[in-house]
């Protein structure tokens, strides 16, 4: 059974850092182009980062890029996302995704002071 | 920046058939952008039902398909069900691997 589990969300300030982890089973993660993708409180999704499957090759959407770090530890079949100086608009629910075809659960991040 | 754009609500009848478009501000909607469709159901993560324009999976009722229609892509559904009621988010690819999602069709059937 293929499984996606997101975690370390949570409340943190304005300025703050995070680290988003997501544990894969059930599937080649090895050879997986992984992404994530956030939904702000009611809005539609939104894609964040892809990182391809031997992590040299990352892409952001703007408004994190610089802030957040996309990576991967193909031993251990883990995603993570490395979010620094929150703003209170990153505010969502963050899902790891392999796109084509699986998605976790999600892990809600709150900034707010 | 590119916009994808997608009608923000449609309704239809139950058995009714009603389809979902996909637009781009680039231009017309390629098998090259490898167009996805997306379900989320209230209170559900997202689900993938349509991928690289009109490929489905195993969980992909038959009832659901996808195609290009008039330099757009298009989401199908034939025949609504009840379960079918959901937001329906595409996501077209670009140069430089950064895809972009529409803003979601909230789907009622009623």
């Amino acid at each position: 059974e293929v499984q996606l589990v997101e975690s370390g969300g949570g409340l943190v300030q304005p300025g703050g850092s995070l680290r988003l982890s997501c544990a894969a089973s059930g599937f080649t993660f090895s050879n997986s182009r992984m992404t994530w993708v956030r939904q702000a409180p009611g809005k539609g999704l939104e894609w964040v980062a892809n990182i391809e499957e031997h992590g040299t090759e990352k892409y952001y959407i703007d408004s994190v890029e610089g802030r957040f770090t996309i990576s991967r530890d193909n031993a251990k079949n883990s995603l993570y996302l490395q979010m620094s100086t929150l703003r209170v608009e990153d505010t969502a629910v963050y899902y790891c995704a392999r796109i084509h075809d699986f998605w976790g659960q999600g892990t809600l991040v709150t900034v707010s002071s | 920046q590119t916009v994808v754009t997608q009608e923000p609500s449609l309704t239809v009848s139950p058995g009714g058939t009603v389809t979902l478009t996909c637009g781009s501000s680039t231009g017309a909607v390629t098998s090259g952008h490898f167009p996805y469709w997306v379900q989320q159901k209230p209170g559900q993560a997202p689900r993938t039902l349509i991928y690289n324009t009109g490929n489905k999976h195993s969980w992909t009722p038959a009832r659901f398909s996808g195609s290009l229609l008039g330099g757009k892509a298009a989401l199908t559904l034939s025949g609504a069900q009840p379960e079918d009621e959901a937001e329906y988010y595409c996501l077209l690819s670009y140069t430089g691997a950064r895809p972009v999602f529409g803003g979601g069709t909230k789907l009622t059937v009623l």
